[in-house]
This record gives C-alpha cells, structure tokens and sequence, in this order.
C-alpha cells in the first residue's frame, strides 16, 4: 500500500520567515495530494491541494510544489504569522481523491512572534 | 469551503455506557464518510468507512461491534462507542467526501472520555 513520509517533525521559524515542509509517498498511481491545517483540539481544515497534472499550484501565502519523477511534494509557507501555528499534515490518494487518504506524520509548526 | 459538522465536540461518560457522536455534511452530499481516532501528538488512524445504504467497512483490528457505525441518509453518519471502556478515549473525527470535487472535509472533533 501506499506510505507517506513527512519532515520535519517539528518546526520553528521566526514571524515573517518561510516555512516548507516536504513529503515523499511511495505508490506511483497516487495522484491527489492535499494538505491539512490542525490547530489544537480541533479537526483538520482543508488548506490547499494539488493533483498530478500540475507541478505548483499557490493560494495567497501558501503554495504546494509537486515532484511526480521524485515522488515528493511540499508546502511552502511565506510571510508566516504566529495563527499560522499548528500541525500540518500531508496526504496522498489515488483515482483523483477518490480512494482512501493515506496520511503522514504531520509537521509541528510554531511561529514565534 | 464545505463544512461538516461533528457533535458532540466532547463528551465524558462513565464505564459501560454507550457513545453515540454525529457527522453531517452540510452544504453537500457525502455517499463515502469516513471515521478516524487520534491519539494526542499523532496522524489520523482510519477506523472504517461508511457507505449511505451499505454496511461499513472496518480497517483491519477495529472492532465493528464496539463501534457501530450507520449511514442512512447522504449528509448524516453516525458513530457509536458500545460498553466504551477508558482505553476508547480518544479525539474521534470523521470526514465526508465531497463527491463532486473528489476532496475531503472534516469534522471538528469529538473529544471522548471514559471514566
């Protein structure tokens, strides 16, 4: 089956600096690779995804690069702001999101004022 | 975006008693939702996943008679804890797919505790 690597496993970076966090998978056929936001006690929202035809896609701050040769893709966070803090998670499914959610780790994000 | 609302955010219940937590889709049809545990400072584990009209299909080791999961309509699946146990506390989130997009949405949480 699918497996999803993600790094780091805990991040901090100063208010304004960048973020990026990266994930490999390892099934070829997978081909929807969303990303989700978890603040504490709450579920995971939604912030952007990508799909297999396309290597970059960007949603204001954010932005998500694909690699299909590599098989990694990652999230790229600019100007990052302190309610930018929580956990991050990357996914990665086949037949366009339509199979089940393979999930990684997830990444601690702490932006410090 | 989609919202999918879960209920209760949090319940506390003695030893023995049975669970019920909500999930509906609210601005759109789910016929696939899904139910997920997470323990704290861990990913998602996928329970199962829930068909409208069909029996769920339960990940290997859950136990689909402790939980007890329907979906009888297309916005509503609910899942229950049965005889929960404090090792069952846990943070329970489900998920509904947005057919349409191919994405999925999650719910808010239900944080459970069993005394």
């Amino acid at each position: 089956g699918e497996n999803v690597e993600q790094h780091p496993s805990t991040l901090s970076v100063q208010e304004g600096d960048s973020a990026v966090i990266k994930c490999t998978y390892s099934d070829s056929a997978s081909n929807y690779f969303p990303w989700y936001k978890q603040e504490l006690g709450k579920g995971p929202q939604l912030i952007i995804d990508i799909r297999s035809n396309v290597g970059e896609k960007k949603d204001q701050r954010i932005a998500v690069t694909l690699n299909k040769t590599a098989k990694h893709f990652s999230l790229h966070i600019t100007e990052t702001q302190p309610e930018d803090s929580a956990v991050y998670f990357c996914a990665a499914s086949k037949d366009s999101g339509y199979s089940t959610l393979t999930f990684g780790k997830g990444t601690m994000l702490l932006v410090s004022p | 975006g989609a919202v999918v609302s879960q209920h209760p955010s949090w319940v506390i219940c003695k030893s023995g008693t049975s669970v019920k937590i909500e999930c509906r889709s609210l601005d759109f049809q789910a016929t696939t939702m899904f139910w997920y545990r997470q323990f704290p400072k861990q990913s998602l584990m996928l329970m199962a996943t829930s068909n409208e009209g069909s029996k769920a299909t339960y990940e290997q080791g859950v136990e689909k008679d402790k939980f007890l999961i329907n979906h009888a309509s297309l916005t509503l699946s609910t899942l229950t804890v049965t005889s929960a146990h404090p090792e069952d506390s846990s943070f329970y989130i489900c998920s509904a797919r947005w057919e349409d997009r191919g994405v999925l949405f999650f719910g808010e949480g239900s944080r459970l505790t069993v005394l």
